[in-house]
């Protein structure tokens, strides 16, 4: 159970084009989703908190109107990644939890590649 | 967990060997931990957590030890297998609220 499907797996883009990221909680609700950002060999870092039929949370230093989150149903929450340019090139993940005090349980990221 | 830099800890051991991967916490509030796993170009897995009222669970192959008097986690992995090979991160929370992860080890298994 508590199994968190995300895609693409990877995407390759233009600089100045967007692109989005669906994080999908397949077999449970979840009215909160969370993205992260990690660069290579470091930690996850938390770009914001996703909550379903409100406006995201972004976490400082995290601009909201470059990295757009929908949470339009109690299963999916998006990301997209406006106006993308080389240093948005990163490994995003979600993740999602059945319930307060539950752990998280993460989708299989997605590389993206801005060129 | 602490997030302390760029530095990837490593740590080395012989295929059947005991593994132990330490992790530090900051804040002294955190109820609740757990340990992931997270292999190349995956999402991070989930291994085990355990909450503040207890200082030890067991899972299969694996445990975590908590100390809080000086916020301090383990996992340990017996019979080290080479697909244990991966970045382990620690997370710690108060009431599953807002988790922080450590910076990771890496493990190696040697064959």
């Amino acid at each position: 159970g508590a199994v968190v499907s995300q895609h693409p797996s990877w995407v390759i883009c233009k600089s100045g084009t967007s692109v989005k990221i669906e994080c999908r909680s397949l077999d449970f609700q979840a009215t909160t989703m969370f993205w992260y950002r990690q660069f290579p060999k470091q930690s996850l870092m938390l770009m914001a908190t996703s909550n379903e039929g409100s406006k995201a949370t972004y976490e400082q230093g995290v601009e909201k109107d470059k990295f757009l989150i929908n949470h339009a149903s109690l299963t999916l929450s998006t990301l997209t990644v406006t106006s993308a340019h080389p240093e948005d090139s990163s490994f995003y993940i979600c993740s999602a939890r059945t319930g307060v005090g539950s752990p998280l349980h993460f989708g299989n990221g997605t590389r993206l590649t801005v060129t | 967990g602490e997030s302390v830099g760029l530095h990837l800890p490593t740590l080395s051991v012989q295929e059947g060997d005991n593994s132990i991967i330490n992790c530090a916490y900051s804040n002294s509030a955190s109820d609740y931990f757990i340990w992931y796993k997270q292999e190349s170009g995956k999402g991070p897995q989930f291994i085990i957590d355990i909450r503040s009222n207890m200082d030890k669970r067991q899972g299969q192959r694996v445990t975590v030890l908590l100390n809080k008097t000086v916020k301090h986690l383990s996992l340990q992995i017996a019979a080290t297998q080479p697909g244990d090979s991966a970045v382990y991160f620690c997370a710690d929370s108060f009431y599953g609220q807002n988790f922080v992860f450590g910076p990771g080890t890496r493990l190696s298994v040697l064959p």
